[in-house]
Order: structure tokens, then sequence, then C-alpha cells
């Protein structure tokens, strides 16, 4: 199957602060997605993000397919992007998650 | 509102009890999913269905059952043969399967007493 890889593993940001993760995988994919779960489980659908770049508020993705990795940026962070960020990849039948970067936001 | 409901959020199994995980979805989908995660992890896939009446298995479908008898529905069973189940399960649909966005329930955390 389809390796994926988070990095960091943590983050911790000031509130304000702008921050990157990066997510790699080892083969060519279809679908990508980002989510953020947050403190009570909920997984909340981020961006579908095959290729390209896409923004939403003060949330951004980049996936450069070619070169497998995608990106996430968060600018000016608040205490209400605390959580875990997870990057998901299709491998044939399922989504193939990594394990994650815990990002806590401090006031 | 569209969207996946999950049921119960919490769960309770004493040893040898089967119990059984609700999941319903509104969005008109066709594919189905059953994910678990463990503290600290990822989400890893327990079993799949792509349309009404057929289903397979994923990578840890050891211990689980499901049933797929409507469009909207995709109860997940653990068995007692299932030795470690405590854990977050988690329910997705996607409008078809592959290349398609998936979309998650609340979810549902099941404990052992």
């Amino acid at each position: 199957g389809i390796q994926v890889e988070q990095s960091p593993p943590d983050l911790i940001l000031q509130e304000g602060a702008n921050s990157t993760l990066r997510c790699n995988f080892s083969d060519s994919v279809n679908n990508l997605q980002w989510f953020h779960q947050n403190p009570w489980g909920q997984l909340i659908n981020l961006f579908y993000i095959p290729s390209g770049t896409k923004q939403n508020g003060r949330l951004s993705a980049t996936t450069v397919a070619t070169e497998r990795y995608s990106l996430l940026y968060i600018s000016s962070s608040q205490t209400t992007d605390s959580g875990v960020y997870f990057c998901a990849v299709d491998d044939d039948y399922k989504l193939s998650f990594g394990a994650g970067t815990t990002v806590t936001v401090r006031a | 509102d569209g969207g996946i409901t999950q049921s119960p959020k919490y769960l309770f199994r004493k040893e040898g009890q089967n119990v059984t995980l609700s999941c319903e979805q509104n969005l008109n989908h066709d594919a189905m999913y059953w994910y678990r995660q463990d503290p600290g992890q990822g989400l890893r896939l327990i079993y799949y269905s792509q349309i009404v009446n057929d289903f397979q298995k994923g990578d840890i479908a050891e211990g689980y059952s499901v049933s797929r008898e409507k469009k909207e529905s995709f109860p997940l069973t653990v068995t007692s043969a299932q030795k470690n189940p405590t854990a977050f399960y988690l329910c997705a649909s996607s409008i078809k399967h592959n290349n398609q966005p998936q979309h998650f329930g609340d979810g549902t955390r099941l404990s052992i007493l």
C-alpha cells in the first residue's frame, strides 16, 4: 500500500503565528484530502486537493503530485485551530492516512 | 441537513458480547466505509461497500462484520472474536468508489467493561 508520512508530528504555536504542515506519499495518487480532527474526535474535511492550490479562509493547501507531496498552510493561527491534522490519499479502495500532526495553539 | 449519522456516541461492551454500531447517510452516496482509530494514530479501514448487498474486507476486518441492505445504512458489528475492540470508530461515505472525497460521521467510542 501507499505510505503516507506527515511532519512535524507535533507543533506548538502562539496565537497569530503562521505554520506549514507537510505530507509526503510514496506513489502517485488521484485523491488527496486534508482533515482536521477536533478535540471531540470529529473529522472535518478541509481540502480535496489531488493537485494544485486551494484556499479556504486562513487555510490553504498545495499538492505537487509529480513530486508526491502536499503542504497545508495555517495563517494567523487561532486557538480553535488546535487539534490533529491528517493527510489521506486514495490507495485503491481506501484512504491511507498519515499519523497526523498535532497542533496546539496557545493564547 | 444532509450528512452522516453515527450512533451511539459512546458504547460499552462486556466480554463475549457482540455490539452493533449504526451508520446512516442521507447524501445519496453509493460507497460507505468503516474505519478504526486507535489513540495517537491515523485511521485504518475495516470494511467498505460500493453498492447495496455488496461489501469487501479492508485491512483489519478480523472480528468485525457488516451488512448493506439499504443504500443509506451500513451497520458494523464488533463480535466477541475481536480481542481488542476499544477504539474510536468512524463511518464515511462518498459519491462513488475511488477518487471521490470521503465524508465522515462524528464517530462512536467503544470501550470494554
